[in-house]
């Protein structure tokens, strides 16, 4: 159980253009999503968290007009990176946190941005 | 600022040697505890959790829990190459947060 899925996998994109990635939890209803970037070698930065039905809370620093985050059922989340650049490339990860009172964070396997 | 701290490592442990891992963190309030174990290139999976002060086992795994001392650990039994990786530690207040995390080596 608590399995999380990420697509895609891989995407390479020209600069300018956006990409959105889907992040959904495939045996249990997610209230909370969360979304991490990774730089290669780095920890883990958090970016926005986002509840089912309402506005993503963004961390400092995160451009929410950039990085924008739909929660519209409690199965998927998406992130949509606009207008993505070269220092957008990274390794982007999301969480997701079941109903019933567990605070426990399942991953989904993570999806590489690759802008040229 | 609530923090997590882990030494970042390398930990170099041999094959069949107890790997031990330690986290400490800030935030008194704290109620959950994780460890998750993150290959490299992969995303971060799950290995434990404790809510509770003391000892809890799940197979090669041992966590540790000391609320007074703020002190999480992770032992690993019968240390095996494919535990090589990074282990972040994570902790739940009012929010989780993570550790950087702490590279293990096991040694052939």
């Amino acid at each position: 159980g608590a399995v999380v899925s990420q697509h895609p996998s891989r995407v390479i994109c020209k600069s300018g253009t956006s990409v959105k990635i889907e992040c959904r939890s495939l045996d249990f209803q997610a209230t909370t999503m969360f979304w991490y970037r990774q730089f290669p070698k780095k920890s883990l930065m958090l970016m926005a968290t986002s509840n089912e039905g309402s506005k993503a809370t963004y961390e400092q620093g995160v451009e929410k007009d950039k990085f924008l985050i739909n929660h519209a059922s409690l199965t998927l989340s998406t992130l949509t990176v606009t207008s993505a650049h070269p220092e957008d490339s990274s390794f982007y990860i999301c969480s997701a946190k079941g109903t019933g009172g567990t605070d426990t964070q399942y991953f989904g396997p993570g999806t590489r941005l690759t802008v040229l | 600022q609530k923090e997590v701290e882990q030494n970042s490592g390398p930990l170099s442990v041999p094959e069949g040697a107890i790997a031990s891992l330690n986290c400490t963190y800030s935030d008194r309030v704290s109620q959950s505890f994780f460890w998750y174990r993150q290959y490299s290139g992969k995303s971060p999976e799950l290995i434990m959790s404790i809510y509770s002060n003391g000892d809890k086992e799940d197979g090669r795994f041992t966590a540790q829990l000391n609320k007074a001392s703020q002190y999480v650990s992770l032992l690993i039994r019968d240390s095996q190459p494919s535990d090589s990786a990074t282990y972040l530690c994570a902790v739940n207040g009012d929010k989780i947060i993570f550790g950087k995390g702490t590279r293990l080596h096991i040694l052939p």
